[in-house]
């Protein structure tokens, strides 16, 4: 199947600062991906719909200000976590491949793992 | 509005024992069905799916998933399980429309014991 990698698979940073998760289609084009949140112990929860060349669709209840998508290639689609807080800590997966689209499932990234300290 | 319910967040199961895992859904349009399966600190991966046509489907580990669509489930099962099966599996359904997201369940913690 097609590969979407994510990077970094984890990190930490300071609360206040601010940490980009990149999320690549490696072997085809992706005109939308999805980023998701995953909880302990919960299920993934889309966040935001990724679109190139335009704005994200954002999920009710998520802030657009603090969760910054920017997907400027066919290829890449960057998650921007911006004045972290430890509440933010979390895994987020991206994915890419539009089910009903030209593809019959979506494709996960490795996911990230956020910690804020 | 979809919803999924995985009705176990876990299962303990011994190696070698069969095992199901429960999947519910509901729509009131035709879908598309998945399992996804996620080892510790990894992102998902596509363990089978339910397009069309044959409602048993299978993948290349062992495990097997059947669409019944009068119950609305479509449970996870494998007759003989190993340690490496320990994972959590997540029911996810598409039911159209011009977005490709998939609605998750909460997933079902699979513990194989020796």
């Amino acid at each position: 199947g097609a590969v979407v990698s994510q990077h970094p698979s984890w990190v930490i940073c300071k609360s206040g600062t601010s940490v980009k998760i990149e999320c690549r289609s490696l072997d085809f084009q992706a005109t939308t991906m999805f980023w998701y949140r995953q909880f302990p112990k919960q299920s993934l929860m889309l966040m935001a719909t990724s679109n190139e060349g335009s704005k994200a669709t954002y999920e009710q209840g998520v802030e657009k200000d603090k969760f910054l998508i920017n997907h400027a290639s066919l290829t890449l689609s960057t998650l921007t976590v911006t004045s972290a807080h430890p509440e933010d800590s979390s895994f987020y997966i991206c994915s890419a491949g539009e089910v009903g689209g030209a593809s019959t499932e979506a494709f996960f990234g490795q996911g990230t793992r956020l910690t804020v300290v | 509005a979809q919803s999924v319910t995985q009705l176990d967040s876990q299962v303990p199961v011994f190696e070698e024992a069969p095992v199901e895992l429960r999947c519910n859904y509901s729509s009131s349009v035709s879908v598309y069905l998945f399992w996804y399966v996620q080892y510790p600190n990894q992102g998902l991966q596509l363990l089978l799916k339910y397009l069309s046509g044959s409602t048993l489907v299978e993948s290349i580990n062992g495990f097997e998933a059947e669409f019944n669509k009068s119950q609305t489930s479509f449970h996870l099962r494998k007759p003989s399980v190993h340690i490496s099966d320990t994972a959590e599996y997540f029911c996810a359904v598409y039911s159209g429309g011009s977005q490709g997201n998939l609605i998750f369940g909460k997933g079902t913690k699979l513990s194989v014991k020796p």
